[in-house]
């Protein structure tokens, strides 16, 4: 079956520290792979995503990197700042569904 | 541009009452809807999605149930409503089978069961 598992939470860094939340999936077939974030009392938005093995997803500063050899897509940030406080979520796509990590609470302390 | 609305925003309503929320999108035709549910520091349960009006598949045996009367409305209902059922309620959707089309969420409904 296909499922997703990530980092347990919470996290606490100090603002410019390096940040990696790690991601592992299980999956039939070659699924997509994606990264949301959601901020207090909003819905998830899309943060970066990859589709096949070796794309490297980017935005914001935050980027992840298909591995199929370990099944994996770990989010990284070389300096994170307060605004990057959020939930963070690893999810992947096989045919119309979506399959979501617990989600990984992120506080950024300056 | 394409944009998901849902509504209310958040809703307090008394155990054994009924539920209705809506969702819907502008600005694509023929998406597939979904509906999860997020329970207080925990992750999304998916509870329905929607290929198509009136096709409604169920992840979750629970009270409550999910219609589509319309290609870009999706509705969660109950007739009786738990205590269990508190949570925020995210409408999402996406376009068709191809692998690289992501989810677009909606800001979500909070409701509180008292």
């Amino acid at each position: 079956g296909n499922s997703v598992t990530q980092m347990e939470g919470p996290v606490t860094l100090s603002e410019e520290a390096f940040l990696t939340i790690n991601c592992t999936y299980t999956a039939t077939g070659y699924p997509s792979l994606f990264w949301y974030v959601q901020y207090p009392g909003e819905g998830l938005q899309l943060l970066l995503k990859a589709t096949k093995a070796d794309d490297k997803g980017s935005n914001k500063g935050f980027e992840a990197t298909y591995r199929k050899e370990t099944t994996s897509f770990h989010l990284e940030k070389g300096s994170v700042q307060v605004s990057d406080s959020a939930v963070y979520f690893c999810a992947l796509k096989s045919g119309n569904q979506f399959y979501f990590g617990t989600g990984t609470s992120l506080t950024v302390i300056p | 541009s394409q944009t998901i609305h849902q509504w209310p925003a958040t809703l307090v309503q008394p155990v054994g009452s009924p539920l209705s929320l809506e969702c819907t999108v502008e600005g694509t035709s023929n998406p597939n809807l979904y509906w999860y549910r997020q329970a207080a520091g925990r992750g999304l349960q998916l509870l329905f999605y929607s290929v198509g009006i009136g096709q409604i598949s169920s992840e979750v045996p629970q009270n409550l149930s999910a219609s589509r009367p319309q290609d870009r409305q999706f509705i969660l209902s109950s007739k009786k409503l738990l205590l269990s059922d508190s949570g925020f309620y995210l409408c999402a959707w996406s376009v068709g089978l191809a692998g690289s089309n992501e989810q677009f969420f909606g800001p979500g409904t909070r409701l509180t069961v008292l």
